[in-house]
């Protein structure tokens, strides 16, 4: 298994651009997860998808910021337009669903985002 | 999810067993502990989880106290690869498989 795949794994933008940045989870897996890290505030979950529906976008940061899952293997996020504070790493993580634990994610290299 | 508090950083020998503390005074009954690690540049990793029993795997051995308010990550034989950031969670499956990350604990091994 390839395990989550992000791309691309750098990025670099000038501010006002749009950013698109793309995962695939793993196969078979039925939950979806975009996080973003920066020094300053660590790991954060901006939105948690489950069935290819958003469940939960409580941490998305404001309206510039949107995500999408159009099918079970493919999930992006958008920035539109870019500012020099969204620079960080995002991350991308899958789940298995159901069970009575809470589902172990499995996470993607990351994408390094840089803003200018 | 019950909030936990780590030590920011540590120190251990290499070959030597690693213990990471967690506490987690305020984790309600159907929480459970998940640790997680992040080595430098790369994705977070699940290392172990556990309700209320100890429990082992290849990777590391977890110990629950009896009333559950903290926990100890125990690494066997440390090795200059675990050098990471270790992150103690706790995680109720009725937030929707959600982790909140807090600030971990940085493990440093050294030779």
């Amino acid at each position: 298994d390839a395990g989550v795949i992000q791309s691309p794994r750098h990025e670099v933008t000038e501010m006002g651009q749009e950013v698109t940045l793309r995962c695939k989870p793993i196969s078979g897996h039925n939950s979806l997860f975009w996080y973003r890290q920066t020094m300053m505030r660590g790991l954060e979950l901006l939105i948690y998808f489950n069935n290819n529906v958003p469940i939960d976008d409580s941490g998305m940061p404001e309206d510039r910021f949107s995500a999408k899952m159009p099918n079970a293997s493919f999930s992006t996020l958008k920035i539109q337009p870019s500012e020099p504070r969204d620079s960080a790493v995002y991350f991308c993580a899958s789940s298995p669903e159901g069970g009575i634990d809470t589902d172990t994610q499995y996470f993607g290299p990351g994408t390094r985002l840089t803003v200018l | 999810d019950a909030k936990t508090t780590q030590p920011p950083s540590m120190d251990c020998a290499e070959g030597r067993a690693a213990n990471l503390p967690c506490n987690h005074s305020t984790i309600s009954g159907n929480e459970y502990v998940y640790w997680y690690r992040q080595i430098h540049s790369q994705g977070p990793q699940y290392i172990i989880h556990g309700l209320k029993n100890n429990e082992t795997n290849e990777m590391a051995s977890l110990i629950i106290t009896e009333d559950r308010k903290s926990s100890t990550l125990i690494l066997p034989h440390a090795t200059l690869r675990d050098t990471a950031v270790y992150y103690c969670i706790g995680a109720n499956n009725n937030a929707g498989n959600m982790l909140t990350f807090g600030g971990g604990t940085r493990l440093m091994v050294k030779p």
